[in-house]
């Protein structure tokens, strides 16, 4: 099993710019979750989803917008990216609910110029 | 208001030690408590969830503690060892049920010295 997998591991946009932060995990978890994590800022909850065309907005949406079309894939979608994205950003899978112990994947690096 | 606070940003102690991290919360009432390691550059790794009717649990050399009267879990490492250099990280469900998220501290990083 290759857990949970996110691409790219790193990315440099321009501002207004958009793109999109693929994640996929391969142990048919229901529940997935979008973080991002700043120095001193610990990790925050960005979107989550508890199953296939079923999402929700974590602590920090703005800028963000989630699908899950399948019970693999859970992609994040930056609209028109902002220095203030400029961040470390993990994928994470559970199994029995989105509080469950969290499966990470590698993180992506994001810089907003 | 709602916080979660890991008392030390960073904590060095010499190889075969015991390391010790805090984590202190206000305003939850978390059903249990998780504790993470990340290593530079990757994702964070589950390592002990604790309950909150379990005053401690041990996994190894790992043994965590759950105090819901004072609002504290300690996670100890006995006999340290320089691999387990890397950041800590508790986290607690928001006491949300279904709708719950899971918040997370700063972290503390832990160097531990030959």
């Amino acid at each position: 099993n290759a857990g949970v997998t996110q691409t790219p591991k790193f990315q440099v946009l321009k501002t207004g710019q958009s793109m999109t932060l693929q994640c996929a995990q391969d142990m048919n978890h229901e529940y997935m979750s979008w973080y991002r994590q700043d120095p001193g800022m610990g990790l925050r909850l960005i979107h989550y989803s508890v199953g296939a065309g079923i999402t929700d907005q974590g602590e920090v949406p703005n800028g963000y917008n989630v699908s899950r079309s399948t019970t693999e894939d859970f992609p994040l979608r930056l609209l028109s990216a902002a220095p203030s994205q400029t961040s470390v950003y993990f994928c994470a899978s559970s199994h029995f609910r989105v509080t469950d112990t969290q499966y990470f994947g590698p993180g992506t690096r994001l810089t907003v110029l | 208001s709602q916080k979660i606070e890991q008392n030390s940003e960073a904590l060095n102690i010499q190889e075969g030690k015991t390391a010790t991290l805090t984590c202190n919360y206000t305003n939850y009432s978390p059903a249990y408590l998780q504790w993470y390691r990340q290593d530079p550059g990757r994702g964070p790794v589950f390592l002990l969830l604790i309950r909150e009717n379990e005053k401690e649990k041990r996994k190894e050399r790992l043994k965590v503690t759950f105090d819901t009267t004072l609002k504290q879990s300690l996670f100890h490492i006995t006999a340290s060892q320089p691999a387990d250099s890397a950041t800590y990280l508790c986290a607690l469900d928001n006491g949300g049920g279904s709708q719950g998220n899971l918040i997370f501290g700063k972290g503390t990083k832990l160097s531990v010295k030959p």
